[in-house]
């Protein structure tokens, strides 16, 4: 069951902050969550486990709501390089992983 | 450390014409995964290896995919013969079984 992502799209002026959220209909194990600029390879960013911690790196975090079965990517004060299209993929650990269908984040300056 | 490796990176061929990629995955990773990624959507899963074995070609369409990773290291996706919706761009991408997939750059293919 492919998990529902939004927004589809997002615009923003540099320095303002995102939020994409990623909802599954079955009980979620893991959610993964990867960057794809146009015409590149996406590009793994974190993954969250059932049970586990809110992750972050540098500006970029995520938490995992096991009740609500979503898991949300949040953008903190956006930079022009986090333009792509943010996917989420959700399975148990890396296995078979099912992915959104992707939010478009659009950085102006 | 070197990343997926795939190739060609692009390709245009006639329908009903036959078609193949060829991946290298991250040294080491006993994993590998064929992707399909139509335009605008995300990634889908085709088959998974763990070593040379299949652990999942349930989305793969048997009568014009196959897929092989001999010695469990590289891997073809062939498809033959080709229709106008295969139009797509296919990833590999390779994982320790654990925590992170890692995408190669893709083959983008175009059925005419």
């Amino acid at each position: 069951q492919q998990p529902v992502q939004s927004p589809q799209a997002v615009i923003l002026r540099e320095g303002e902050d995102a939020v994409i959220n990623c909802s599954s209909s079955k009980a979620l194990y893991s959610v993964h969550w990867y960057r794809q600029k146009h015409g590149e390879a996406p590009v793994f960013l974190m993954i969250l486990l059932k049970g586990g911690e809110q992750k972050g790196h540098e500006k970029i975090s995520a938490s995992f709501n096991e009740k609500k079965q979503q898991s949300s990517l949040y953008l903190t004060a956006s930079q022009l390089s986090y333009s792509g299209t943010y996917f989420c993929g959700t399975g148990w650990q890396a296995q078979k992983l099912v992915f959104g269908q992707g939010t478009r984040l659009t950085i102006n300056p | 450390e070197a990343g997926v490796a795939q190739s060609p990176r692009y390709k245009i061929i006639e329908k009903r014409q036959s078609v193949a990629f060829w991946c290298n995955p991250i040294s080491g990773h006993a994993t590998l995964y064929w992707y399909q990624q139509i335009l605008g959507q995300g990634p889908k899963l085709l088959i998974q290896f763990q070593n040379n074995g299949v652990v999942d070609d349930s989305q793969l369409p048997k009568d014009r995919f196959s897929a092989e990773r001999l010695k469990g290291v590289d891997s073809t996706l062939k498809i033959q013969p080709a229709k106008l919706e295969d139009s797509a761009v296919y990833l590999c991408a390779s994982s320790t079984g654990g925590w992170g997939t890692f995408f190669g750059q893709g083959t983008r293919l175009t059925v005419v």
